[in-house]
């Protein structure tokens, strides 16, 4: 069975500092990896994808993979009181029939404390 | 409309009730998915649609019926639900293209389900 793990949190991080998120997954042939971030009461917002090892950066989101350690993290510089949301990890695989479904981790809390 | 859209945005039903949820998406994409959003638990993918066919039943109770008459519509028939059925249920749509490991998947604002 697929499972992605996520720190549930809060994690709470001051205003400015760099919020590193972190996720580890099971199934060693998934291919795709996600991070959504979902405020209360909304629906997930995808922010970054990650297809290849090591490090992809849009804007103040950097994205890592490390497929060997099954490992992927999100990295937010500058972190802003709007950053304080839930953050969801996700990762499919593809099994080359056509789309795939996400599995998500429970998502880590962070909060920025201004 | 821009993105995916999904109606209604709140439903309360009893168990015997039968009712429909609607989902459209205005992306050109050619792949739709049912996701359940519980508290206290991960998202759930339920179903996958792509080209219109479906894929994916990810071992949903047949309580759920999908139907997706084309790529841009995805509906959710419900019939005689459990209290437990209450959640968050989002749609999502994504371009599948062949021999690609690119799924970025966008999702709608959700339905909010009461089953009283």
């Amino acid at each position: 069975q697929k499972e992605v793990e996520q720190n549930s949190g809060p994690l709470s991080v001051p205003e400015g500092a760099i919020a590193s998120l972190n996720c580890t997954y099971s199934d060693r042939g998934s291919q795709s990896f996600f991070w959504y971030r979902q405020y209360s009461g909304k629906s997930p917002e995808l922010i970054m994808s990650i297809y290849s090892n090591g490090d992809k950066e849009d804007g103040r989101f950097t994205a890592q993979l490390n497929k060997a350690s099954q490992y992927v993290s999100l990295l937010i510089r500058d972190s802003q009181p709007s950053d304080s949301a839930t953050y969801l990890c996700a990762v499919n695989v593809h099994s080359g029939g056509g789309a795939d479904g996400l599995t998500f981790g429970k998502g880590t809390h962070l909060i920025i404390q201004p | 409309e821009t993105g995916v859209t999904q109606t209604p945005r709140h439903l309360v039903m009893g168990m015997t009730n039968k009712k429909s949820l609607k989902c459209e998406q205005h992306l050109g994409h050619n792949a739709m998915y049912w996701y359940k959003q519980s508290a206290k638990k991960p998202l759930e993918l339920m179903f996958v649609y792509n080209f219109k066919e479906q894929t994916e039943n990810n071992s949903v109770p047949s309580r759920f019926s999908p139907e997706c008459p084309n790529s841009s519509h995805l509906f959710l028939h419900l019939h005689t639900l459990q209290p437990e059925d209450s959640a968050l249920y989002l749609c999502a749509s994504s371009q599948e293209v062949a021999q690609s490991s690119s799924y970025e998947q966008y999702f709608g604002p959700g339905t909010r389900l009461t089953v009283t």
